[in-house]
């Protein structure tokens, strides 16, 4: 069982569209984390929520912890083929750091 | 390189035969991951370092897996009599401390067969 529910799993959309990506857990978290993975790599930190409701903007991604610091979504504006890869949550209790199940996202040009 | 380094890349080893997976992390990081991932999947945590001890090894599926990191720099993941279901990439990544961005290696790919 996954302590940390994302959703949607899988996601294909054009180069230029929007998108939203969803981390929920019941668990509380001292901070959130996104990183992204592309095939044969190790994860790649995109960036640490730890204020509940929080908002961190990274160029067309746009991230915000909910106000409970339970959970946390990821959009993107304006997709492009780059951002294909494997997105994936973190939440950290106690320095553990524990993650969901990730998000495939596919971008076409 | 500064990264983190995993050796070997690459495992190939026969079921019930014993191996070791190895991990450098960056220097100075206090805090050594070990996951496990299997394709299209998150990692799947199994233990946790602070320094030279075992903060939480709750992820370890049996007694069949250990690691350790006896001077507080680098961890070997051990695991013994191998199973065709532990085939999966093994992912280390050390941090700086908690709530800190984990560096991760590029990972050991073991298939037992």
């Amino acid at each position: 069982t996954q302590l940390l529910e994302q959703s949607p799993q899988f996601l294909s959309i054009q180069e230029g569209e929007n998108l939203t990506v969803y981390c929920n857990s019941s668990s509380v978290f001292s901070s959130l984390q996104w990183y992204r993975q592309e095939p044969g790599e190790g994860p790649v930190l995109l960036v640490t929520v730890v204020t509940g409701g929080e908002v961190k903007k990274l160029k067309r991604l746009t991230f915000q912890f909910g106000d409970a610091r339970k959970d946390s979504s990821l959009h993107i504006t304006a997709a492009q083929p780059g951002d294909t890869g494997l997105y994936l949550c973190a939440g950290n209790s106690w320095g553990k750091l524990q993650f969901g199940a990730g998000t495939q996202v596919v971008v076409t040009p | 390189g500064a990264g983190v380094s995993q050796t070997p890349s690459n495992k190939v080893t026969e079921k019930g035969k014993y191996v070791e997976l190895r991990c450098d992390p960056i220097s100075g990081h206090t805090a050594l991951y070990w996951y496990r991932q299997s394709l299209g999947q998150g990692p799947e945590f199994l233990i946790y370092f602070q320094g030279t001890g075992a903060a939480d090894d709750s992820g370890l599926p049996n007694d069949r897996f250990f690691a350790v990191r006896p001077e507080g720099s680098v961890s070997t993941l051990k695991i013994q009599r191998t199973e065709r279901g532990d085939s999966a990439v093994y992912l280390c990544a050390s941090s700086p401390g908690t709530n800190s961005e984990a560096f991760f290696g590029q990972g050991t790919r073991l298939t037992v067969v």
